[in-house]
């Protein structure tokens, strides 16, 4: 199962930015969080992973909390190409599967 | 910028019958994957290869299914005798650099099998 729970849905107006919440509560020190998205049903995209510090990339950038129990997506100026389902995905240390779960749907609206 | 692809983009066939899924990783990458995802529902592990053997699987891949790396730039999956419930769209992965500190995986797009 999913090591992490998001909210099933969030709306964005366009141009402003989407903040996307997932709590990992049970992550271990070693294990990494990593965020993907899919557009309709195409492969997922690969948007940023981090470990325990702010990331930043031309995409996005992602917050975890001190105590690594929760982190955050930032897509600082969404547009309409960002709708998709975002997943917040903890990869379990010592395996090389990522465990999908049910995602955030980010609606972006003009 | 390199990417993962995938053919056919979509497979009809008859129940019983054997398919082959064919993707090509980033050139160097190392490690290779394939996932599904039933419509509507998540995407699942099904299986990852590394120096040419299975390195770690799910319960769904059975004994149905195989993966090979035939030469230095395809990667298959096959379904030996595929029933209804293969129906799915079929996710092929790369990653990893030799000495690499990356530690993505990245998707090709997808191939749609319809069994009926």
């Amino acid at each position: 199962d999913a090591k992490t729970t998001q909210p099933p849905s969030m709306d964005c107006a366009e141009g402003r930015a989407a903040n996307l919440p997932c709590n990992h509560s049970t992550i271990s020190g070693n294990e990494y969080v990593y965020w993907y998205r899919q557009i309709h049903s195409q492969g997922p995209q690969y948007i940023i992973h981090g470990l325990k510090n702010n990331e930043t990339n031309e995409m996005a950038s992602l917050i975890i909390t001190e105590d690594r129990k929760s982190s955050t997506l930032i897509l600082p100026h969404a547009t309409l190409r960002d709708t998709a389902v975002y997943y917040c995905i903890v990869r379990v240390y010592n395996t090389d599967k990522l465990i999908f779960g049910t995602g955030t749907r980010l609606q972006v609206f003009p | 910028e390199p990417e993962v692809t995938q053919t056919p983009s979509h497979q009809v066939t008859q129940m019983g019958q054997e398919v082959i899924l064919r993707c090509v990783p980033i050139s160097n990458h190392l490690y290779f994957y394939w996932y599904r995802q039933i419509l509507g529902q998540k995407v699942e592990f099904l299986v990852s290869f590394y120096n040419n053997e299975i390195s770690e699987k799910s319960e769904i891949f059975d004994d149905q299914f195989s993966v090979e790396r035939p030469d230095g730039s395809n990667f298959t999956l096959k379904i030996r005798s595929t029933k209804l419930e293969d129906s799915a769209m079929y996710f092929c992965a790369s990653k990893g650099l030799a000495g690499s500190i990356t530690d993505t995986q990245y998707f090709g797009p997808g191939t749609r099998l319809t069994v009926l």
